[in-house]
């Protein structure tokens, strides 16, 4: 059975550093053709995507986020990590982690996901 | 980056009844193996995302057959063939033949 978590600070002050960390089990990130990312969902809005990391280490951010956001694993704890710098109130949203998997050739898809942590960023 | 604009945002249907949901890419989703990688996913209230399709029209493990995705290049649909309750939710195209990841904006589905 395939399960994600997140967990982290469900309130940051503004210009803190955010910290989640995704625990997964039912997988291992030292497979081939896994990867985990990271998606945000702002209060009523829509579902936006913010950071991968695969098996080999590559990793991926949202252009528009890339200078606020650092992703890493760590495998033999069946964790990711994503940091975000310089938290705004613009930021408060429900942040999900997610599993990509290899579903043939070179296509992904995100097949499981964890159930949310909403992050609240006031003073 | 890819914006995936969906159709309509809002679809009240009546139990029983089809619901159609399209999802237009701004550049084509072909990747350069051949295949688009188009996935749609549906969120009930309060639940996170599940996947339903993905590679346009391949249904994921234990979506039910009422779920059907078609499509090719910057134009996909999903279709219900028949609405029932538990497919109440908020439906969203997303796009992973590329990155960023994008998803469109959702498109609400609820009961007349």
């Amino acid at each position: 059975q395939i399960t994600l978590k997140e967990s982290g600070p469900t309130l940051v002050r503004p210009t803190q550093t955010l910290t989640l960390t995704c625990t997964f089990s039912g997988f291992s990130l030292g497979t081939g053709g896994v990867g985990v990312g990271w998606v945000r969902q702002s209060p009523g809005k829509a579902l936006e995507w913010l950071a991968l990391i695969f098996w080999n280490d590559d990793r991926r951010y949202s252009p528009s986020l890339k200078s606020r956001l650092s992703i890493t694993k760590d495998t033999s704890k069946s964790q990711v990590v994503l940091t975000m710098t310089n938290m705004d109130p613009v930021d408060t949203a429900t942040y999900f982690c997610a599993r990509e998997s290899n579903c043939g050739g070179d296509c992904y898809s995100a097949d499981f996901w964890g159930q949310g942590i909403l992050v609240t960023v006031s003073s | 980056d890819i914006v995936m604009t969906q159709t309509p945002l809002s679809s009240p249907v009546t139990l029983g009844q089809p619901a159609s949901i399209s999802c237009r890419s701004s550049q084509s989703l072909v990747h350069t193996d051949g295949n688009s990688y188009l996935n749609w996913l549906q969120q009930r209230p309060g639940q996170p995302p599940r996947l339903l399709i993905y590679q346009i029209s391949k249904r994921f493990s234990g979506v039910p057959d009422r779920f059907s995705g078609s499509g090719a290049g910057t134009d996909f649909t999903l279709k219900i063939s028949r609405v029932e309750a538990e497919d109440v939710g908020v439906y969203y195209c997303m796009q992973t033949t590329q990155f960023p990841r994008t998803f469109g904006q959702g498109t609400k589905v609820e009961i007349k």
